[in-house]
């Protein structure tokens, strides 16, 4: 149980393009999405919290009008880079929360999608 | 904000030996989770632990909470071990999750 997949799985596209990267809870339904950008060698760096049927939750320095989030239904969140540039190319990953008790907060990760911007 | 520290940053372990990470936080936390990320990237959920000690396997974890750490055992490790682990906490009115920066551990044959 408790499975995350993400589409795709890598992306190339040219700049100024946009593209848009979709987080499914495949076996549970999730309130609250996370996404997650990773550079090489480093860390996760939290962009965003997505609760359904709200607006999403940025972090300090993440661009709102860039990283459009949403979150229409309770398996389904999408992340859309708008007019990508190569400074955007990194691994997004996306993690849900299943809620269950006892277990509230616990994620669980897509397998993360890799986008190169040329 | 929280900080998270992990260490040893990096770590070269013999097929079957034994290994303890170390996580840190600076700050109380709602939670904790050790992820292991396989070299495809993929974050592998190993133990959801806030406090108290769980086994699964040949990997174990115990978190102290009042003393603000969480320590991650690996028994009889094994080239597949080889990866980046991470912990990851909750912590704040916000329900941030903020990631330490990792363990790359490399087990050789």
């Amino acid at each position: 149980g408790a499975v995350v997949s993400q589409h795709p799985s890598w992306v190339i596209c040219k700049s100024g393009t946009s593209v848009k990267i979709e987080c499914r809870s495949l076996d549970f339904q999730a309130t609250t999405m996370f996404w997650y950008r990773q550079f090489p060698k480093q860390s996760l760096m939290l962009m965003a919290t997505s609760n359904e049927g709200s607006k999403a939750t940025y972090e300090q320095g993440v661009e709102k009008d860039k990283f459009l989030i949403n979150h229409a239904s309770l398996t389904l969140s999408t992340l859309t880079v708008t007019s990508a540039h190569p400074e955007d190319s990194s691994f997004y990953i996306c993690s849900a929360r299943q809620g269950l008790a006892g277990r509230q907060n616990e994620q669980f990760f897509g397998p993360g999608t890799r986008l190169t911007v040329l | 904000g929280i900080q998270v520290e992990q260490s040893p940053p990096d770590l070269i372990l013999q097929e079957g030996a034994n290994s303890t990470l170390r996580c840190n936080f600076s700050d109380s936390v709602n939670n904790l989770q050790w992820f292991h990320q396989n070299p495809w990237g993929q974050l592998i959920n190993l133990f959801y632990i806030p406090s108290g000690t769980k086994q699964n396997g040949r990997l174990s974890a115990t978190t102290v909470a009042t003393e603000r750490y969480s320590l991650l055992y690996i028994s009889s490790s094994q080239t597949t071990d080889s990866g980046v682990y991470f912990c990851a906490v909750l912590s704040g009115g916000y329900q941030k999750v903020t990631f330490g920066i990792g363990t790359k551990l490399q087990v050789i044959p």
